[in-house]
C-alpha cells in the first residue's frame, strides 16, 4: 500500500496561474482532507470531504476549490495563485474521527 | 487565544533524558491525537487518545480529559528523536492543531 500520496512535491508559480494539486489514497478511506502549514502556525483545514461526492469548507477556504473525484482521489484547485498562498500543502485520509494519515506534502512557491 | 496550545515551543536535551511536551486545550473533544513530524516535512501519527494512558517504545502519551490537557512523554531520549511534535484535537469531527513542540536531543 502507498497511503496517501501527493503530486508535486514541489511547485513554483506565478501570482495569477492557476494549478491543481493532486491527492490520492488507497486505505479506503471517506474522508479526505487538505491542510496548509506556515511558519509559526498550526496546521490549517482548507477543506475536507466525509465521503465521496460530498466537501465542506474548512478554517481557511477562501481562494481553494476542490473536487472529490471518487472514494481515492481529492484534489485542491488554486484558480488564480497569489503570494499569500505560498505554504506547505498537506493532504490526509482517515475513516470518519480515526487516525489520520498524511502525505508527504506539497511546498508551492508563489512569486 | 488558540484553542490547543502547547508547551514548551522548543526544547532542547542531552541523549538519555527524560522528555516532556504538554498540550492543553480549550474545545470539547472526541479524542486527541499526537503526531510527529521530521526535519524532512512528513507527518506521522504516533498516537490517539481520548482517555487514560497509551504506550508504544519509549513514548508514553497520557489525557486527562476534565482538565483538559495531554502530555507526551519520551523516556531515554536520542538523536533520532529530534523532531517536531504536534497535538491535535477531534472537534465536531475535524482536528485542530497546536503550533508544534521542536525538540532536538544531542549526543
Amino acid at each position: 500500500n502507498a497511503g496517501v500520496t501527493q503530486t508535486p512535491k514541489f511547485q513554483v508559480l506565478k501570482t495569477g496561474q492557476s494549478m491543481t494539486l493532486q491527492c490520492a489514497q488507497d486505505m479506503n478511506h471517506n474522508s479526505m482532507y487538505w491542510y496548509r502549514q506556515d511558519p509559526g502556525m498550526g496546521l490549517r483545514l482548507i477543506y475536507y470531504s466525509a465521503s465521496e461526492g460530498t466537501t465542506d469548507k474548512g478554517e481557511v477556504p477562501n481562494g481553494y476549490n476542490v473536487s472529490r473525484l471518487n472514494k481515492r482521489e481529492f484534489s485542491l484547485r488554486l484558480e488564480s495563485a497569489a503570494p499569500s498562498q505560498t505554504s506547505v500543502y498537506f493532504c490526509a485520509s482517515s475513516v470518519r474521527d480515526l487516525t489520520q494519515y498524511f502525505g508527504p506534502g506539497t511546498r508551492l512557491t508563489v512569486l | 487565544k488558540n484553542e490547543v496550545e502547547q508547551s514548551p515551543q522548543n526544547l532542547t536535551a542531552q541523549e538519555g533524558e527524560f522528555i516532556t511536551i504538554n498540550c492543553s486545550y480549550s474545545v470539547g473533544i472526541s479524542a486527541l491525537h499526537w503526531l510527529q513530524q521530521h526535519p524532512g516535512g512528513g507527518i506521522v501519527s504516533l498516537f490517539m487518545l481520548s482517555s487514560g494512558k497509551k504506550k508504544h517504545g519509549r513514548l508514553i502519551a497520557t489525557i486527562n480529559i476534565q482538565e483538559k490537557h495531554s502530555s507526551l512523554h519520551i523516556t531515554a531520549s536520542h538523536p533520532r528523536d529530534s523532531a517536531v511534535y504536534i497535538c491535535a484535537v477531534y472537534n465536531t469531527d475535524k482536528l485542530i492543531f497546536g503550533t508544534g513542540t521542536r525538540l532536538q536531543v544531542f549526543p
